[in-house]
């Protein structure tokens, strides 16, 4: 069974950077798997925030970009605002139309 | 612009099956895939389904295998996805998404489903 591990948790301060991982466990994140973002607050469905490892949509605030980095997906915010405390969700593709999200890192601003 | 409408709430008890809706409008509903992702209250998603509106083909992980059916219905715009044999693991929230080549972009609002005795 494919697992895709995320940091339970993670805490920045205001208008600092943080970096958050996607791991598979079948080996490297490679562009080949599409990584997408998602950022989801309390009582909200899930919102897209980056797609095929760095592209962004037109609501995706310039702070938030996507990289591939020592062989996992990441996603890095830049000078974090209050509004971005959430639980963020990687999805990874398998091929064959299987996906695979990630277990959500809980961000924390304070 | 852009929306995806689910059906609402239900509750369902043990062994029955629930059929939720996801009406899409805004856009040519054939040229988007359609996925399933649920949430179980306090945890992450979990991706479920996905189907071609196009072609009607579907595909799911193997632990769905026998309990979901997913259709569609083009003159309407609207997915269709049932699940069977319900049990309490099952109580969560459900979300329809639009997907165009790894792009998951826009999602429906989210339904809740209670499995309960």
């Amino acid at each position: 069974q494919t697992v895709v591990t995320q940091e339970p948790s993670l805490t920045v301060s205001p208008g600092g950077t943080v970096t958050l991982t996607c791991a598979s466990s079948t080996g490297a994140v490679t562009s080949d798997y599409y990584p997408n973002w998602f950022q989801q607050k309390p009582g909200q469905a899930p919102r897209s925030l980056i797609y095929s490892t760095s592209n962004k949509h037109s609501w995706t605030p310039a702070r938030f970009s996507g990289s591939l980095l020592g062989g996992k997906a990441a996603l890095t915010l830049s000078g974090v605002q209050p509004e971005d405390e959430a639980e963020y969700y990687c999805l990874l593709y398998y091929g064959g139309d299987q996906r695979v999200f990630g277990g959500g890192t809980k961000l924390t601003v304070l | 612009q852009v929306q995806l409408v689910q059906s609402g709430a239900e509750v369902k008890k043990p062994g029955a099956s629930v059929k939720l809706s996801c009406k899409a409008s805004g856009y040519t509903f054939t040229t988007y895939f359609i996925h399933w992702v649920r949430q179980a209250p306090g945890q992450g998603l979990e991706w479920m389904a996905i189907i071609n509106p196009s072609t009607g083909g579907i595909n799911f992980p193997q632990k769905f295998q026998g309990r979901i059916t997913l259709t569609r219905d083009t003159s309407t715009s609207t997915v269709y996805m049932e699940l069977s044999g319900l049990r309490s693991e099952d109580t969560g929230t459900y979300y329809c998404a639009r997907e165009n080549m790894w792009n998951h972009d826009y999602w429906g609002q989210g339904a809740l489903v209670t499995v309960s005795s």
